[in-house]
């Protein structure tokens, strides 16, 4: 099956600071999703994005599925941004989804 | 749109018990998804709907694992037999196929189980 990796598996920030996560998969994919799992467990979709470019407030994506990656952009990070990102891709465009391990953000004060 | 409700939010059986949980999916959403996630890891696919239809199931998924969606809206996800492998966060999501450009996931808050 396709295989997921994220990278860093942990970053810590202090608030204010940017930041980028990364996303790569070992297969085409026409799904491709970034979550936010807060410190209660609730999964958060952020982004839907199979190839191109979002934007939405601090958080932006990119996904360049030629080359099998997608990165997450957080800008001016906050507290409230600490928990862990998912990355998940599919075949379809509503399919299943495979997870990646995540990378655990801390923000500091 | 109340979102994805799930229910209970906790759940705690012995050993050889079977438990049900349900899951109700924001409404215009013709497609219903189970997954379940274990302490450090990412959400392991289980099975999904469309409408009513099962159209797959995990080969991860014992013969103990049975989902069903009767008419297309709520699901219901049960486990026989329970065993302490089984305790783990089940975790419900809900999309949409057509008419929408966003075919992301909404999950619900999920129903923890622990088997003891």
């Amino acid at each position: 099956g396709i295989q997921v990796e994220q990278s860093p598996p942990d970053l810590i920030l202090q608030e204010g600071a940017n930041s980028t996560l990364r996303c790569n998969f070992s297969d085409s994919v026409n799904n491709l999703q970034w979550f936010h799992q807060n410190p209660w467990g609730q999964l958060i979709n952020l982004f839907y994005i199979p190839s191109g470019t979002k934007q939405n407030g601090r958080l932006s994506a990119t996904t360049v599925a030629t080359e099998r990656y997608s990165l997450l952009y957080i800008s001016s990070s906050q507290t409230t941004d600490s928990g862990v990102y998912f990355c998940a891709v599919g075949g379809g465009t509503a399919s299943k989804l495979t997870f990646g391990t995540g990378t655990r953000l801390q923000v500091t004060l | 749109d109340t979102g994805v409700s799930q229910d209970p939010r906790h759940k705690i059986t012995k050993r050889g018990q079977n438990v049900t949980f349900r899951c109700d999916p924001i409404s215009e959403h013709n497609r219903l998804y189970w997954y379940r996630q274990t302490l450090g890891q990412g959400p392991e696919f289980l099975t999904y709907f469309q409408n009513e239809a099962q159209l797959e199931k995990s080969r991860l998924l014992s013969d103990r694992f049975s989902a069903e969606r009767p008419k297309g809206s709520f699901s219901t996800l049960e486990i026989q037999r329970t065993e302490q492998g089984d305790s783990a966060m089940y975790l419900c999501a809900s999309s949409a196929t057509t008419g929408r450009a966003n075919y992301g996931y909404t999950f619900g808050s999920g129903t923890r189980l622990t088997v003891v």
